[in-house]
């Protein structure tokens, strides 16, 4: 089944603990991306990635860190969450690098409920 | 740079009645405009899309929406709501790139839809 798979689905966590929350697409999709869902803000983009090893910054990247080292992971890093980094991520991807004909439907994962006490 | 309004937090519609859902949006030229719904726990799903040519586009689940350049608007609209469309809607908005694609797509905050029976 094609499928954004993003683990853990939820997290308690402590300020200044480095933590990784792991995006796994199984459709060979090029563009891979982060957002943070907040109640009256929507959904914000952290990072996004193009293709293998290609990285650039969304509207609200400080104090994230992502990796494209395979074409199918794309890892959200928070080397020293804070308590405003308390949030619902979400990793989606979609076939293509830019949206295009076929290629703009964006994938998401079911999302990852992250608690920074 | 783009961005995205939906001017209501919250409607409440009775099922059988009909639907707007409202989206403005703030870019120099035609953009790429979408619709996407969030279930509760879920991920976003798109619901339809708008890149050029017919200003009224057609999307799953009886969905329709009509872009308007004069108004700067992409207005969601259903003829007869269902109590399964109770969910949040999202409004998005990518700027197309000189080789016709849109690496960036920025969401409104959304509009969260209940139906009452």
């Amino acid at each position: 089944e094609a499928q954004v798979t993003q683990n853990p689905r939820y997290l308690i966590t402590v300020t200044g603990k480095k933590l990784t929350v792991t995006c796994s697409q199984n459709m060979n999709h090029e563009y891979m991306s982060w957002y943070r869902q907040d109640p009256g803000l929507g959904l914000r983009q952290i990072y996004y990635s193009m293709n293998v090893e290609v990285t650039d910054k969304g509207d609200v990247p400080e104090g994230y860190k992502v990796s494209r080292k395979e074409k199918r992971n794309f890892p959200l890093i928070l080397e020293s969450p804070s308590p405003n980094q308390t949030s619902l991520y979400f990793c989606a991807s979609r076939p293509g690098q830019g949206f295009a004909g076929s290629n703009e439907k964006l994938f998401f994962g079911s999302g990852t409920q992250l608690s920074v006490l | 740079a783009q961005s995205v309004t939906q001017p209501d937090i919250h409607i409440t519609v009775s099922e059988g009645a009909s639907l707007e859902l409202r989206c403005n949006y703030s870019y120099g030229a035609t953009p790429y405009l979408f619709w996407y719904v969030q279930s509760p726990g879920q991920g976003l799903q798109l619901l339809l899309k708008y890149f050029s040519g017919d200003t009224l586009v057609q999307g799953i689940k009886g969905f329709e929406a009509e872009f308007k350049r004069s108004q700067s608007s992409f207005n969601l609209r259903k003829p007869s709501v269902h109590w399964s469309d109770a969910a949040e809607y999202f409004c998005a908005v990518g700027a197309p790139n000189g080789a016709g694609t849109a690496s960036k797509l920025t969401f409104g905050t959304g509009t969260r839809l209940q139906v009452t029976l």
